[in-house]
């Protein structure tokens, strides 16, 4: 069974800080992806990444940054975290050729 | 640039009724259509893919390429149907971006 995990379900910080957002798969997908997820905006891609260091921006990667260094683990980094950059951030794994994509748990980010 | 549109935000139905969640999408090439669910405190999953042509829990859904439409339909709708659906797409080339919907809520009323 597939397993995509966040390290965090509930996440608060301060205006200004540097965030990190964890994301680990089991399944040795090529694809990984972080999601967030608004209200009435579905989901909004931020970053895809199809291999190790490899990425490509989404459709709102301002204010963000990834990282791949491991097949297995995809990392969401908040620069500096601003209050429109809470939500609730979703990462997903697939394989290459895109079958089916599955999703982390999801982490409620609040920046105050 | 692919572009998924999810018309209605929510859409309430009685058990029993027949559903029909709208998608319309824009894309150039042939791209792959998905439905995913999100049940109340569950992940994301994936519901049905159109290249699968399968019927997942009482839902189907038609991919239309001259309406670029990609509606879910089920012809009873029952209680535990109730959730957030969102519709997606993916190039048909090796980009593997996957595109959402800004999603539905269906809410079926006993």
């Amino acid at each position: 069974d597939v397993k995509v995990t966040q390290s965090s379900r509930y996440l608060v910080k301060r205006t200004g800080e540097k965030v990190f957002l964890e994301c680990v798969q089991d399944m040795d997908h090529e694809n990984m992806f972080w999601y967030r997820q608004d209200p009435g905006l579905g989901l909004r891609l931020i970053y895809f990444s199809y291999d190790v260091k490899m990425k490509e921006k989404g459709d709102i990667p301002e204010g963000y940054s990834v990282s791949r260094e491991k097949k297995e683990r995809f990392s969401l980094i908040l620069e500096s975290a601003s209050t429109n950059q809470t939500s609730m951030y979703l990462c997903a794994s697939s394989l290459q050729g895109i079958i089916e994509a599955f999703f982390g748990q999801g982490t409620r980010l609040t920046v105050v | 640039a692919q572009r998924v549109t999810q018309p209605e935000k929510l859409l309430s139905v009685f058990k029993g009724a027949p559903v029909e969640l709208k998608c319309n999408y824009s894309y150039s090439g042939s791209p792959e259509l998905f439905w995913y669910v999100q049940y109340s405190r569950q992940r994301l999953q994936l519901l049905l893919r159109h290249i699968s042509r399968e019927s997942i829990k009482g839902f189907t859904a038609d991919l239309n390429k001259g309406e670029t439409s990609f509606h879910l339909k089920k012809p009873f709708a029952q209680e535990e149907d109730s959730a957030m659906y969102y519709c997606a797409l993916s190039p048909n080339n090796a980009g593997n971006m996957l595109t959402f919907g800004g999603g539905t809520r269906l809410m079926v009323k006993p």
